[in-house]
């Protein structure tokens, strides 16, 4: 059964730096085809895509996000850790992790809970 | 960037309806969409991955069709429970989503 945790601080102030880790089970990233990506949605509003990693360390970037995001994974941990700079109010919003299989494509077939983050001061 | 759009933005409908919502592209994404549903509080759900691939223990009346920059998503008879909001999803990007409510 694969499951998916994201965590990291609920409350960040503008400018800092968000961290947010994701702490999978039930499958490894190392396996061929496997990714993790994150998600995010404000409050009220659409889902947005901001970057996804690949078992062979491949990384995709949100195009209008790249300069602020970095993804990383630790295969041992069984972890995937987004870091966001320079954060703004704006970025108040639920970050989901979620699961992509070589058989769903870039869809994410098993979702994290969420968590909710907000920024400000 | 590819830009994803959803029609219509909000379908008031009643149960047993047949119900279809319409995502495009910017540009041809071959097949590569997928279909989410979403509820209030909880993670999406994913129901369609490669335009028309039922996710495993997704019920039959949910259907996806298209390829290039058009796909549709078909909801053959509207249950209590199919009530909530549907986003499409290319590789990088969502749509803005297609709430469904009880008309």
């Amino acid at each position: 059964q694969i499951t998916l945790k994201e965590s990291g601080p609920t409350l960040v102030k503008p400018t800092q730096t968000l961290t947010l880790t994701c702490t999978f089970s039930g499958f490894s990233l190392s396996t061929s085809g496997v990714g993790v990506g994150w998600i995010r949605q404000p409050p009220g509003k659409a889902l947005e895509w901001l970057a996804l990693i690949y078992w062979d360390d491949d990384k995709r970037y949100s195009p209008s996000l790249k300069s602020r995001l970095t993804i990383t994974k630790d295969t041992s941990k069984n972890q995937v850790v987004l870091t966001m700079t320079n954060m703004d109010p704006v970025d108040t919003a639920t970050y989901y992790c979620a699961h992509r299989s070589i058989l769903h494509r870039d869809a994410f077939d098993i979702w994290g809970q969420g968590t909710m983050v907000t920024v400000s001061s | 960037d590819i830009q994803m759009t959803q029609s219509p933005s909000t379908l008031s409908a009643s149960v047993g309806d047949r119900v279809t919502i319409t995502c495009r592209a910017s540009q041809s994404i071959s097949s590569w969409l997928a279909w989410y549903q979403q509820k209030p509080g909880k993670a999406p759900k994913l129901l369609i991955y490669k335009a028309s691939s039922l996710e495993s223990g997704v019920p039959s009346r949910f259907s996806g069709s298209g390829s290039g920059t058009e796909f549709t998503l078909t909801i053959s008879s509207l249950q209590p429970d199919d009530f909530a909001t549907y986003y499409c999803q290319q590789s990088t990007a969502f749509g803005p989503g297609t709430k469904v409510d009880i008309k």
